[in-house]
């Protein structure tokens, strides 16, 4: 069963950083890209971007909105996904999600507040 | 980046009804189009893919079609368990981008 699990949310001041983390089980992780996601409450979801898979090199994708100030990685050998934001700021606060590559999956997803 | 234009933004049914909701591109995407249902509080479910194909586990009384850059997505006889937004989103072109979505409630 594919089955994927945010964690590191929670409240962060403007221009501050967080870290979330994106566990993956249930699937061969390394043959898949992975995507990041996020929803601000009431809103529509706005893809964020993606990392490749390894017949492609891990190389990563953004959106223009948040290229720059984001950065995703991953560990293949922990079947992990990371999102590093930086800079953060008041409209950055949403719901946080990691998707499979086809945005077949997704996990439960983990809120992000960002205020003082 | 491709706009998806969905509409309308809500919707009311009652139960038996058939809704659809539509997204327009900016540009053809080439049937790159998948649809979501979302209830509160938690994540978005695919329905839909390739414009049409039905994802493993989804009712029959869901259907999808389109071209170029008009897509329609539909539910013959609504159920009180699709009372829920609904989302597009394409991903022919980077960005990915989704549609303003469509809430749906009961008349």
């Amino acid at each position: 069963e594919v089955k994927l699990l945010e964690s590191g949310g929670g409240l962060v001041q403007p221009g501050g950083s967080m870290r979330l983390s994106c566990a993956a089980s249930g699937f061969t992780f390394t043959d898949f890209y992975m995507n990041w996601i996020r929803q601000p409450a009431g809103k529509a979801p706005e893809w964020l971007g993606f990392i490749r898979n390894k017949a492609n090199g891990y190389t990563t994708e953004y959106n223009p909105s948040v290229k720059g100030r984001f950065t995703i990685s991953r560990d293949n050998t922990q079947n992990m996904l990371y999102l590093q934001m930086n800079t953060l700021r008041a409209e950055d606060t949403a719901t946080y999600y990691c998707a499979r590559f086809s945005f077949d999956y997704w996990g439960q997803g983990v809120m992000v507040t960002v205020s003082s | 980046d491709i706009q998806m234009t969905q509409s309308p933004p809500s919707l009311s049914a009652s139960l038996g009804d058939k809704v659809t909701i539509t997204c327009q591109a900016s540009q053809n995407i080439n049937k790159y189009i998948a649809w979501y249902q979302q209830k509160p509080g938690k994540a978005p479910r695919q329905l839909i893919r390739y414009t049409s194909t039905l994802v493993s586990g989804t009712p029959s009384r869901f259907s999808g079609s389109g071209s170029g850059r008009d897509y329609s997505f539909s539910i013959s006889n609504v159920e009180s368990e699709d009372i829920a937004s609904y989302y597009c989103l394409q991903y022919d072109n980077l960005p990915r981008t989704f549609g303003g979505g469509t809430k749906l409630e009961l008349k």
